[in-house]
């Protein structure tokens, strides 16, 4: 079946770009949304952006200034970066799939800490 | 921007008993977009509901959803040891195009 595994540095020093990619195994990249969503110790989930398999965008508006998305259909790969980070993005960072259904597979999470 | 408010915060029942969980919405969210996950501690949350009242595949029928409009509810009719967790509610269709409730959490009493 479908499995999400994302990876990228587990520490980021402030003021610099946080860089993650979910490798999409099992399974065809095409025809689906594929989505970051973020969780901060303790605290609920926030959607960060999604993008299609066409390379369309969309990003949650109160962090579109520092989002960018993208896919790489030949290694079934999509990527996040987040610029300028703080301390307030330091949370565990999951990819997770749209298509018919909502958010239906998710990656096991990696956990990113901004600090110097 | 809708605002998805979960009650309670935290619900305390008994392996057995019923639970009885709410997500309202600031404003109307189609059935056709509300959703509720399971997370337990270390976990990616898991889909359990979706079109407010559809089971994902292979949920147990225990996990029913209901609601329209600005009210949902996900019930669970007979608590099993494995379903203390957190539980969210989401909805689509409004930007930002997701968003999440703060979570309710289910302990054992």
């Amino acid at each position: 079946q479908v499995q999400l595994q994302e990876s990228g540095p587990g520490l980021v020093k402030p003021s610099e770009t946080l860089s993650l990619t979910c490798t999409v195994s099992g399974g065809s990249i095409s025809s689906y949304y594929w989505n970051w969503i973020r969780q901060p110790a303790g605290k609920g989930l926030e959607w960060i952006g999604r993008i299609y398999t066409s390379g369309s965008t969309n990003y949650n508006p109160s962090l579109k200034s520092r989002v960018t998305m993208s896919v790489d259909m030949s290694k079934n790969q999509f990527s996040l970066k987040l610029s300028s980070v703080t301390a307030a993005d330091t949370a565990v960072y999951y990819c997770a799939r749209v298509g018919l259904l909502p958010f239906d597979i998710w990656g096991q999470g990696t956990m990113v800490t901004v600090s110097s | 921007e809708i605002v998805l408010t979960q009650s309670p915060g935290t619900l305390s029942l008994s392996p057995g008993e019923r639970a009885t969980l709410s997500c309202r919405a600031s404003q109307s969210v189609s059935s056709s977009y509300l959703a509720w996950y399971q997370q337990k501690p270390g976990q990616a949350p898991r889909l359990l509901i979706y079109g407010a009242s559809s089971r994902a595949t292979g949920i147990p029928d225990r996990f029913s959803g209901s609601g329209s409009g600005t009210d949902f509810t996900l019930t669970i009719s007979r608590l099993a040891p494995e379903d203390f967790a957190v539980y969210y509610c989401q909805q689509y269709g409004s930007s930002p195009l997701y968003t999440f409730g703060q979570g309710t959490k289910l302990e054992i009493k």
